[in-house]
């Protein structure tokens, strides 16, 4: 178990460029999920797969924000066109397919928009 | 939909003294409860987990919680606090559903003083 990696760690970029981060969950997992955190809050659901089927998008996810998964494996997500709202830590989680497990978060990627 | 309120933002204690996060939840469906923790620049690692069975679960570090149906609450609590427990404590509650998605509160931050 190697846990969940994500890269970059960190991200600062000029608004209205596009970026794009990677998670590689734990191997075994099949579900995979992305949350945003800002300052003084806790993480806000974005979207989630099984495997490479995304199934769930929350209405946080503008047309600007794109997530994919291949193969089930490793996942990314984009954001065209930043904003300086789009500051924040992103946060990648997997977890074996069941509803009860608890999900395995990586250490984020902090975007900064300048 | 659910939701979790996490009553206290701030909780400041001294070193070995008991502790308790408060963390009331609303659901229409079953749930499953769960405990985080946040450390600087870090994702969420789990303390512990209620899913059935016995109220009172027990995680790591020291940590118990207890499960209260009739009042929707689920407050975390230590005997006896270190240092090295000041960090940001979140809980969260998961549908009994098939999505498996978290609703996260807004944190509680501990602070352990000498």
């Amino acid at each position: 178990d190697t846990g969940v990696s994500q890269d970059p760690r960190h991200k600062i970029t000029k608004r209205g460029q596009n970026v794009t981060f990677r998670c590689d969950p734990i191997s075994e997992h099949n579900r995979l999920y992305w949350y945003r955190q800002t300052l003084g809050q806790g993480p806000e659901f974005l979207t989630y797969f099984q495997n490479e089927a995304q199934l769930e998008k929350s209405r946080l996810l503008s047309d600007r924000f794109s997530a994919e998964r291949p193969k089930g494996s490793f996942s990314t997500l984009e954001i065209q066109r930043t904003e300086q709202g789009d500051s924040a830590m992103y946060l990648c989680a997997s977890s074996p397919d069941l509803s009860n497990q608890p999900q395995h978060f990586g250490d984020g990627t902090r975007l900064s928009i300048l | 939909a659910q939701s979790v309120t996490q009553l206290d933002s701030q909780v400041p204690v001294f070193e070995e003294a008991p502790v308790e996060l408060r963390c009331n939840y609303s659901s229409s469906v079953s749930v499953y409860l769960f405990w985080y923790v946040q450390y600087p620049n870090q994702g969420l690692q789990l303390l512990l987990k209620y899913l059935s069975g016995s109220t009172l679960v027990k995680g790591i570090n020291g940590f118990e919680a207890e499960f209260n149906k009739s009042q929707t609450s689920f407050h975390l609590r230590k005997p006896s606090v270190h240092i090295s427990d000041t960090a940001e404590y979140f809980c969260a509650v998961s549908e009994n559903t098939n999505a498996g998605k978290s609703t996260f509160g807004d944190g509680t931050t501990l602070t352990v003083k000498p």
